[in-house]
């Protein structure tokens, strides 16, 4: 089947730890890209992928890193320096079109 | 960067009933994309549409481009509509401003 996955489902993380969320697009789409949402908002652009090794920071890279190594791969690492990193990440990816489609996200809980 | 607004915030309806969502964007957008996400978590793009009408079974869009705005028109609903409804809109092509959505409730 075609589509992107995201893993793991849920996510716990102790506090100063890194972690790294995976998304896999089998769709041969050449934008790829990472969001946050938290409770009752709005999805927020982390970082964003036009093509294989290049990718652009979205509105709230602070704490976040990327790599584009594979057309249908971008894992997202959420590393120490992120202050309130408890949040749903949602994984997309989009065509030449530029209609965005997503995965079924991950859900990170820092204890 | 672009500011956009989405009304009503909260949304109840009876199972039957039509209703019409609205997106109002700061600035002028040339993407601009509908998605429904479940109560699972899951965005589903529903439309992408800049400019015009477009429709998919009971559901509709209209962008007025030159006035900023968007409306998703629900017709019939049913209970599986329910969610949180989202707009999303940008100046380029990949970077999208995402509304904080209006959440349709539809009750049997």
């Amino acid at each position: 089947d075609g589509g992107i996955t995201q893993s793991p489902k849920y996510l716990f993380r102790k506090e100063g730890q890194n972690v790294t969320l995976s998304c896999e697009q089998n769709l041969n789409h050449d934008a790829m890209y990472w969001y946050r949402q938290d409770p009752g908002q709005g999805l927020r652009l982390i970082y964003y992928s036009q093509i294989v090794n290049d990718f652009q920071k979205g509105d709230i890279a602070e704490g976040y890193s990327v790599s584009r190594e594979k057309k249908e791969s971008f894992p997202l690492t959420v590393t120490s320096a992120q202050k309130n990193p408890t949040a749903f990440y949602l994984c997309a990816s989009s065509p030449d079109t530029f209609r965005q489609f997503f995965g079924p996200g991950t859900r990170l809980t820092v204890l | 960067g672009i500011q956009v607004e989405q009304s009503p915030p909260d949304l109840i309806l009876q199972e039957g009933a039509n209703s019409t969502l609205r997106c109002n964007f700061s600035d002028s957008v040339n993407n601009l994309q509908w998605f429904h996400q479940n109560p699972w978590g899951q965005l589903i793009n529903l439309f992408y549409i800049p400019s015009g009408t477009k429709q998919n079974g009971r559901l509709s869009a209209t962008t007025v481009a030159t006035e900023r705005y968007s409306l998703l028109y629900i017709s019939s609903s049913q209970t599986t509509d329910s969610g949180v409804y989202f707009c999303a809109g940008g100046a380029g092509s990949y970077q999208l401003t995402f509304g904080k959505g209006t959440k349709l409730s539809v009750i049997p």
